[in-house]
This record gives C-alpha cells, sequence and structure tokens, in this order.
C-alpha cells in the first residue's frame, strides 16, 4: 500500500539544525511532490513547503532562509532540513504526498524537540 | 495569502447527531477546499477534497458542499468512531493554508 515512513524523534539544542526524512513506499515516488507540514504541541497544522523530484521547491515566506527540501530518488526517500532552530519550532513534522494540492498519504510524523 | 477561519472551534454532541461545522476562506477560492480528520498522536485523514468529492473509503455520512468563500462539512449521523478534530485546507494556490480546527467531543 502506499505510505510514507518517517525517521524518529529528535532533540536539538537552540541554534542547531535538524534533518528529516521521509522514505515512500507503494507508488511511483517520482509521479507525486512531497510536501512538510508541523504541527505545535496543541495547535493547528502549519504547511512549510513543497518538493519535486525534479528539484524544485516551493517554500512558505516564513521558513524561507532556513528550510531545504531535498530527494534521493534511488532510495525513494524525500529530506527536510531545518535549521537555525528556536524553542517555537517544537513540533511534530509531517510529510506528505501532494495530489493537486491536497493530502492523500502522510507520514506517521515526527517529533523534534528544541530545547536547552 | 488566503486566511481560513472555522466555526465552531468546539462541538459537543451525541451519537446519531447530525453535525455541520463551516469553513470560511477570506478570498474566492472556488471549490479548492479540503476535509481532513486528525485523532491524538495520529497524522490528519483526508476525506473531502474539491469541496465535496468524497475520499474513497470515507464513509458516505460525510460530505461537503460550497463554493466561494464558504464551505460547509457535514455528519449525517455522528459515530463514537468521529469524534476528533476537523481542518479544513485550501488547495487553490499558494501558500497552502488551513482552517484552525473544529474539536468535536463527545456530549
Amino acid at each position: 500500500q502506499e505510505q510514507l515512513v518517517q525517521s524518529g524523534a529528535e532533540v536539538r539544542r537552540p541554534g542547531a539544525s535538524v534533518k528529516v526524512s521521509c522514505k515512500a513506499s507503494g507508488y511511483t515516488f517520482t509521479d507525486y511532490d512531497i510536501n512538510w507540514l508541523r504541527q505545535a504541541p496543541g495547535q493547528g497544522l502549519e504547511w512549510m513547503g513543497w518538493m519535486n523530484t525534479r528539484g524544485n521547491t516551493g517554500y512558505a515566506q516564513k521558513f524561507q532562509g532556513r528550510v531545504t527540501m531535498t530527494s534521493i530518488i534511488s532510495i525513494n526517500t524525500a529530506y527536510m532540513e531545518l535549521s537555525s532552530l528556536r524553542s517555537d519550532d517544537t513540533a511534530v513534522y509531517f510529510c506528505a504526498r501532494g495530489q493537486s494540492a491536497w493530502f492523500k498519504v502522510w507520514g506517521q510524523g515526527t517529533l523534534v524537540t528544541v530545547s536547552s | 495569502d488566503i486566511q481560513l477561519t472555522q466555526s465552531p472551534s468546539f462541538l459537543s454532541a451525541s451519537v446519531g447527531d447530525r453535525v455541520t461545522i463551516t469553513c470560511r476562506a477570506s478570498q474566492d477560492i472556488s471549490s479548492y477546499l479540503a476535509w481532513y480528520q486528525q485523532k491524538p498522536g495520529k497524522a490528519p485523514k483526508l476525506l473531502i477534497y474539491g469541496a465535496y468529492a468524497l475520499q474513497s473509503g470515507v464513509p458516505s455520512r460525510f460530505s461537503g458542499s460550497g463554493s466561494g468563500t464558504e464551505f460547509t462539512l457535514t455528519i449525517s449521523s455522528l459515530q463514537p468512531d468521529d469524534f476528533a478534530t476537523y481542518y479544513c485546507q485550501q488547495h487553490n494556490s499558494y501558500p497552502l493554508s488551513f482552517g484552525p480546527g473544529t474539536k468535536v467531543d463527545i456530549k
């Protein structure tokens, strides 16, 4: 079945970077965009940006300059790296398969905790 | 950027009740609206896209309607599995955006 499996929870100090992976299976990885979203504790969903396997990306202005989305086609894996972490970046980060900009397939989420 | 609001933010209902959640967009998004259900500790689940298209496998008690700036998600007869938080999302233009959510709780 179509699925996205994300890497495990991470803890970082303020100012550090984190890189989360998202491995696709059950469908042709190159046929769809991958989007990244996040959800702070007890809060709603926030869209961070999208990428495709041709190297095109689009980032929400809030994250411009701090986020990088990449992929390695040979292993069907997408990555999201967020730098200059702050305490308010503590959240569950989700990857989701874009399909005309709605999301049918989601990863299970990766908790990133930023704490000194 | 397109802002979405939802009402109510919290709803208390009983099994068998008809439930309606409203989502309003800050500008015309035609029919480019999706609805998701999220349970604690889980990823959101797609229910509706394109304002009214039911995602395969989603029970028919869920329905969506609306266009332009006002949309509704209706659950015709609330079931125990439906107690969750519901989000709308506009897929008309980037940056994509979500409503703040509506939590449906047991009365």
